[in-house]
């Protein structure tokens, strides 16, 4: 139980462009979901706490604008790299957490690897 | 405000020997714990959390980890090191409301033959 999924794993584009990433919870609802940047060989950067149904909690020295977050239901939160630029090349990993397991545990998807040309 | 330390940035055990990855935490209160592994270019799976309880906790892949009050530690264990357990290692801490975790800096562990 308690499976989180990301679409896509990877994705390549075009500088200016927009890409969005999907997180899933598959088994569970969630209330919550996080996302974060990681860096090669470098711990989680938080960008923002995303809740069901209200705008997301972006961290200091996040973009609202750049990076869009919507969690329009209990099992989906997307995130939005909006004119995407080589700087934003990137791990992202949500998570969520599992209100009808346990409170407090984060369970993380895969992960998804954007490359910006 | 909580917060984690790892001192091990990397270690290198042998195949068949025992491993200990340190974590210090920082909290007015007892935190819930948390200890997750990262392989290259995945997402983080959890072995293991400490809420309350038994201060011996055990988790999967053969992990165990123990949390020490007086020390503000929840050390990681396993008795016997795979191959396959070379991967990144986080050791996070959590507190009561609708925060995120807060993760350390990461363990790295290389397993040699």
């Amino acid at each position: 139980g308690a499976v989180v999924s990301q679409h896509p794993s990877w994705v390549i584009c075009k500088s200016g462009t927009s890409v969005k990433i999907e997180c899933r919870s598959l088994d569970f609802q969630a209330t919550t979901m996080f996302w974060y940047r990681q860096f090669p060989k470098q711990s989680l950067m938080l960008m923002a706490t995303s809740n069901e149904g209200s705008k997301a909690t972006y961290e200091q020295g996040v973009e609202k604008d750049k990076f869009l977050i919507n969690h329009a239901s209990l099992t989906l939160s997307t995130l939005t790299v909006t004119s995407a630029h080589p700087e934003d090349s990137s791990f992202y990993i949500c998570s969520a957490r599992a209100v009808s397991v346990d409170q407090e545990t984060q369970y993380f998807g895969p992960g998804t690897r954007l490359l910006v040309l | 405000a909580q917060s984690v330390t790892q001192p091990d940035i990397h270690i290198t055990v042998s195949e068949g020997a025992s491993l200990e990855l340190r974590c210090n935490y920082s909290y007015g209160a007892t935190p819930y714990l948390f200890w997750y592994v990262q392989s290259p270019g995945q997402g983080l799976q959890l072995l293991l959390k400490y809420f309350s309880g038994d201060t011996l906790v055990q988790g999967i892949k053969g992990f165990e980890a123990e949390f020490k009050r007086s020390q503000s530690s929840f050390n990681l264990r396993k008795p016997s090191v795979h191959w396959s357990d070379a991967a990144e290692y986080f050791c996070a801490v959590g507190v009561p409301g609708n925060t995120p975790l807060v993760f350390g800096k990461g363990t790295r562990l290389s397993v040699i033959a």
